[in-house]
């Protein structure tokens, strides 16, 4: 199916653990995000890509590692997961250009408990 | 401190008023987007504003662009508890980094 999807939905960690959420899109958008959202933040931009292997740094990219070796996966990876980083997480896709519009994901609610 | 500043952060209103939010910045911006977002789902785009001025209407809402081009304002008239969301804002730092304000969140009761 065309679209945007992560996985898993619904993931609970423990402290410390190393934990990664999937994003996979099927319109070869060249930009792609990974946002956070928290109660009273609205979305926090973590990384962004605007191709395969090339990355930056959001908002919010401390505790996180992002990977893009092909055009349609970018998944987020928390290395040692902390409980700060509970939060839904929610992966976005774009065609370049600032006027372009994004195209999110279901979101992955994380706990890390 | 976020780029993009939304305002009111909660609202609560009957069915049939009318209300507007607020997106505002110290930044300019080359367009700027309002999306918006139901429980359990991703943000869906309600429209872009690029010029500075413009004024769009997709049905019972009305999206301005501001003049100087750092903030955008989003009517409803009539709110319907259909409406009820929550509202954001969004712009480009010259870096195709799309960022978002806090969001507003409507209720509308019927």
């Amino acid at each position: 199916d065309a679209g945007i999807t992560q996985s898993p939905r619904y993931k609970i960690t423990e402290t410390g653990r190393q934990v990664t959420l999937m994003c996979h899109q099927t319109w070869s958008h060249s930009y792609m995000f990974w946002y956070r959202q928290d109660l009273g933040h609205g979305l926090r931009l973590i990384y962004y890509s605007a191709a395969a292997d090339i990355t930056d740094k959001g908002e919010v990219p401390d505790g996180y590692v992002v990977s893009r070796s092909k055009t349609e996966n970018f998944p987020l990876t928390l290395e040692s997961a902390t409980r700060s980083q509970t939060s839904v997480y929610f992966c976005a896709s774009r065609q370049p250009g600032t006027n372009t519009e994004a195209f999110f994901g279901q979101g992955t609610r994380l706990t890390v408990v | 401190t976020q780029l993009l500043e939304q305002s009111p952060q909660f609202l609560s209103i009957q069915e049939g008023e009318n209300l507007t939010v607020y997106c505002n910045s110290s930044s300019v911006f080359s367009s700027l987007q309002w999306y918006r977002q139901e429980p359990g789902e991703g943000p869906v785009l309600l429209v872009t504003v690029v010029t500075g001025g413009e004024v769009k209407k997709l049905k019972r809402l009305t999206f301005q662009f501001g003049d100087a081009r750092k903030d955008s304002s989003l009517h409803i008239t009539a709110a319907q508890p259909g409406d009820t969301g929550l509202y954001l804002c969004a712009g480009d730092n010259n870096n195709n980094d799309m960022r978002f304000g806090a969001g507003t969140r409507l209720t509308v009761k019927p």
